[in-house]
């Protein structure tokens, strides 16, 4: 079975300062790791994928993440946040050999909150 | 948001009620998804249709009863429901993958759905 863990309830940062959301997953294989935003009273949006490959992962308004297979982490990071960064984040996990299966397992999200 | 729409936004009604959720996605794809997003808890996958056939039933209750019409619109029809069913129903969107090619889901506003 697939699970991903958000340890962090919220996160409160500075505006300006570097932000860092965390997430560890557990899977039989190799995870596809995900990271996605939810705004107040709108739906998911998605930041970016892991796959393979790099393990830096680049997405989108400058966030960004890293995959860490010996620490079963997926950590999303941003150089500098921005006030508008405050939202709901969900990590989630895939695990593709689960063949046929198209469930993704979410975190339970982590509140950002950037102080002006 | 134009992507992925849901209607209505909100919904309250009774135990006894019939009602259905529509969703309708503008982006060409041919998967379509239902979840639940209740509060302090991680996102629930229940269900899954890869052109129009269902293909994934995540134990839900039979007072849930999802329609998939055409690969473009999703329904999730509702009755008898009970107050714990109270949450915010969010349809998603993907290409359906092929190979090893992984596709990241789009996701509607939601529908706050209230029982009383």
């Amino acid at each position: 079975a697939q699970s991903v863990a958000q340890p962090e309830d919220q996160v409160n940062v500075a505006e300006g300062n570097p932000l860092t959301v965390k997430c560890t997953y557990s899977v039989s294989g190799n995870p596809y790791l995900f990271w996605y935003v939810q705004y107040p009273n709108r739906g998911l949006q998605f930041l970016l994928k892991y796959i393979t490959g790099d393990n830096l992962v680049k997405g989108s308004y400058g966030f960004e993440a890293e995959f860490n297979k010996s620490q079963t982490s997926f950590h999303l990071k941003k150089p500098s946040a921005l006030v508008s960064d405050s939202a709901l984040y969900f990590c989630a996990v895939r695990d593709p050999t689960g063949a046929g299966s198209y469930q993704l397992t979410f975190g339970k999200g982590t509140k950002l909150s950037v102080i002006p | 948001e134009t992507g992925v729409t849901q209607t209505p936004r909100h919904l309250v009604m009774g135990m006894t009620n019939k009602k259905s959720l529509k969703c309708e996605q503008h982006l060409g794809h041919n998967a379509m998804y239902w979840y639940k997003q209740s509060a302090k808890k991680p996102l629930e996958l229940m269900f899954v249709y890869n052109f129009k056939e269902q293909t994934e039933n995540n134990s839900v209750p039979s007072r849930f009863s999802p329609e998939c019409p055409n690969s473009s619109h999703l329904f999730l029809h509702l009755h008898t429901l009970q107050p714990e069913d109270s949450a915010l129903y969010l349809c998603a969107s993907s290409q359906v993958e092929t190979g090893e090619r992984l596709y990241e889901q789009y996701f509607g506003p939601g529908t706050r759905l209230t029982v009383t």
